[in-house]
């Protein structure tokens, strides 16, 4: 089976600018998870989609938005970027309901200028 | 709010050794806990999930225990060798979120030959 898949794996901006990152769960898997990861926060739950619809939401402004599609495919907006935007933003695929294991993509490298 | 704390300082130790990792969390009751793995610019690798009514678990040279009163788990890699040197992170589901997470800031291991 395929891994989880994300695009594009690097990603230089700058500020004011929006970005779209992909992700390609595994097959079969319904529910899709973004974080943002960076040195000094950490792994931060940013918003988890499953059956296309926004189940759990973290602690991020509006800037940050997501969608997922029949296919189960994702993607994350981020609008008006800052410069704290910048991560390594992961994505992570399981199976859906009950306690699941997550699996993770390489992951995007955001940079803002 | 939830809390979730890793020792922050690098463990070396030396291959052939057991190596112990700490997770402690508070103001929680998880349903369950899991064990990922993370090389540097790669994405985390689940290892194992462990629910509130089990005390231990094991999977080849990996055991995690699960103290809900203590309100800690601990990650144990028996017989170590230099290619499990990581970043261990910790991370527990969310209240009211299946796959919502929350990680710990992970513990750098260093096994040496």
């Amino acid at each position: 089976k395929a891994g989880v898949t994300q695009t594009p794996r690097y990603l230089i901006k700058t500020r004011g600018q929006q970005v779209t990152l992909s992700c390609s769960p595994i097959s079969g898997h319904r529910s899709v998870s973004w974080y943002q990861q960076t040195p000094g926060q950490g792994l931060q739950f940013l918003f988890e989609y499953f059956s296309e619809t926004q189940r759990n939401k973290g602690n991020f402004p509006g800037r940050f938005s997501g969608r997922q599609f029949s296919n189960s495919r994702s993607e994350m907006n981020v609008s008006t970027l800052e410069l704290g935007d910048s991560a390594l933003y992961l994505c992570a695929s399981s199976v859906g309901q009950g306690y699941n294991e997550q699996f993770f993509g390489p992951g995007t490298r955001l940079t803002v200028l | 709010s939830q809390k979730i704390e890793q020792n922050s300082e690098a463990l070396n130790i030396q291959e052939g050794k057991t190596a112990t990792l700490t997770c402690n969390y508070t103001n929680y009751s998880p349903a369950y806990l899991q064990w990922y793995r993370q090389d540097p610019g790669r994405g985390p690798v689940f290892l194992l999930l462990i629910r509130e009514n089990e005390k231990e678990k094991r999977k080849e040279r990996l055991k995690v225990t699960f103290d809900t009163t203590l309100k800690q788990s601990l990650f144990h890699i028996t017989a170590s060798q230099p290619a499990d040197s990581a970043t261990y992170l910790c991370a527990l589901p969310i209240s009211g979120g299946y796959n919502k997470l929350i990680f710990g800031a992970g513990t750098r291991l260093a096994v040496h030959p």
